[in-house]
């Protein structure tokens, strides 16, 4: 089975662009979590993606959102991107149906590496 | 909000020592424990889990010991090797929650 694959592996923007990433999760999986790495403040959850709809959300603001295809298969945009938002993000799935099953186990891509200057 | 620590930051051992992972956790209402190992320039890679009704669990050269009186996790590495090097991260969930709440990481140093 393929992992789970984000694309790009890294990108460079400016202050004030914005971005989109791809994550493609593992065949299956209906569920895809967003995490942001730095190492300040280690992995911090951003939102997850369950059947196209967002089932639950991270403390973050408005100008992070993502979406989630038919196919499982998500997206993160960033808006109006700032020095700060330079992070590691990471995408994570799993197969995402009973909570207290085995399918809570988390497999995560590579990342996307975000510069912001 | 109730969090997942690590005790030590950083942690230097040599190659053929055993390791010992440690993590406290606050939520009493966590059932469900997870290690993650993250290597350079990788995403965290699961490891071993370890729900509530247990004390201890084994994989291959990994113990997971779990003492819920004092909200204490730990992860032992049995002869660790130089391809052990990453930073580890200790998650909880509590029953209800599909999002685990993850440590801030405790980096591994294997020394040849």
């Amino acid at each position: 089975k393929a992992g789970v694959t984000q694309t790009p592996r890294y990108l460079i923007k400016t202050r004030g662009q914005q971005v989109t990433l791809s994550c493609s999760p593992i065949s299956g999986h209906r569920s895809v979590s967003w995490y942001q790495q730095t190492p300040g403040q280690g992995l911090q959850f951003l939102f997850e993606y369950f059947s196209e709809t967002q089932r639950n959300k991270g403390n973050f603001p408005g100008r992070f959102s993502g979406r989630q295809f038919s196919n499982s298969r998500s997206e993160m945009n960033v808006s109006t991107l700032e020095l700060g938002d330079s992070a590691l993000y990471l995408c994570a799935s799993s197969a995402g149906g009973r909570v207290d099953s085995s399918n809570e186990k988390l497999f995560f891509g590579s990342g996307t590496q975000l510069s912001v200057l | 909000g109730e969090s997942v620590g690590l005790h030590l930051p950083t942690l230097s051992v040599q190659e053929g020592d055993n390791s010992i992972i440690n993590c406290a956790y606050s939520n009493s209402a966590s059932d469900y424990f997870i290690w993650y190992k993250q290597e350079s320039g990788k995403g965290p890679q699961f490891i071993i889990d370890i729900r509530s009704n247990m004390d201890k669990r084994q994989g291959q050269r990994v113990t997971v010991l779990l003492n819920k009186t004092v909200k204490h996790l730990s992860l032992q590495i049995a002869a660790t090797q130089p391809g052990d090097s990453a930073v580890y991260f200790c998650a909880e969930k509590s029953g209800g929650s599909y999002i685990p709440t993850f440590g801030r990481g405790t980096s591994l140093i294997v020394h040849p």
